[in-house]
């Protein structure tokens, strides 16, 4: 059973505007979120967390929504660049300290 | 400053012989996390350790999978014996153990076993 859900195995978005990547999770006891993106052959690189008691976080051209009571958050990303193109991951920990991850969206932004 | 780092990068051997995968953590950080990352299952948790004492396995996978961190600065994960099934990408992360850390991953040991 998948505990952090990325349901869009793809997105393709146009240099310049926005993307918005989405993750759903079941487990209430998770109380941080984070978002990573991945290039080949390379480890995950931190992008931008958010703590549960908050409902956004920004930091520059990165936005994260959380949702608690659907579950839900996303990550937005104003404008898109080249460099935005990777594999990006939702984690989340909850007691514990290791984190759960999704299984990734690749994200591609097209010139 | 360096980041994690882990060795080798790319290791072929063939079933039934031990690997063992090395991790340099960030300097300072006492937290240190070993994932696994494999087509089927993305990325897993298999171990952590907190001030070099082992907190959570229950992620290892069966018993030909061991990890110890000596020290602070080095950790090791084997697998003795090796199946094909163990073929997967295996990072090494570090955090510094405060509320809301962020874990940084090292650039992973992509592992075949024949």
């Amino acid at each position: 059973d998948q505990q952090v859900k990325q349901n869009s195995p793809s997105l393709s978005v146009q240099e310049g505007r926005i993307s918005i990547l989405n993750c759903d999770y079941t487990n209430s006891m998770f109380d941080y979120f984070l978002w990573y993106k991945k290039y080949p052959a390379e480890g995950p690189t931190f992008l931008i967390s958010i703590s549960s008691i908050k409902d956004k976080n920004e930091d520059g051209r990165f936005t994260v929504f959380l949702n608690k009571s659907a579950k839900h958050l996303s990550l937005h990303i104003v404008p898109s660049q080249p460099g935005d193109s990777a594999v990006s991951f939702c984690a989340a920990r909850g007691g514990a300290d290791g984190l759960t991850f999704g299984k990734g969206t690749h994200l591609i932004i097209q010139p | 400053d360096a980041g994690v780092i882990q060795s080798p990068r790319h290791e072929v051997t063939e079933m039934g012989q031990e690997v063992t995968l090395r991790c340099k953590p960030i300097s300072g950080h006492n937290s240190l996390f070993w994932y696994r990352q494999t087509m089927m299952r993305g990325l897993e948790l298999l171990i952590y350790f907190n001030n070099n004492v082992p907190i959570d396995d229950s992620g290892m996978p069966e018993d030909r999978f061991s990890a110890k961190m000596p020290n602070a600065s080095f950790s090791t994960l084997k697998i003795q014996p090796s199946e094909p099934r163990d073929s997967a990408v295996y990072f090494c992360a570090s955090s510094f153990r405060t509320e809301g850390e962020t874990q940084y991953f090292g650039p992973g040991t992509r592992l075949l076993v024949l």
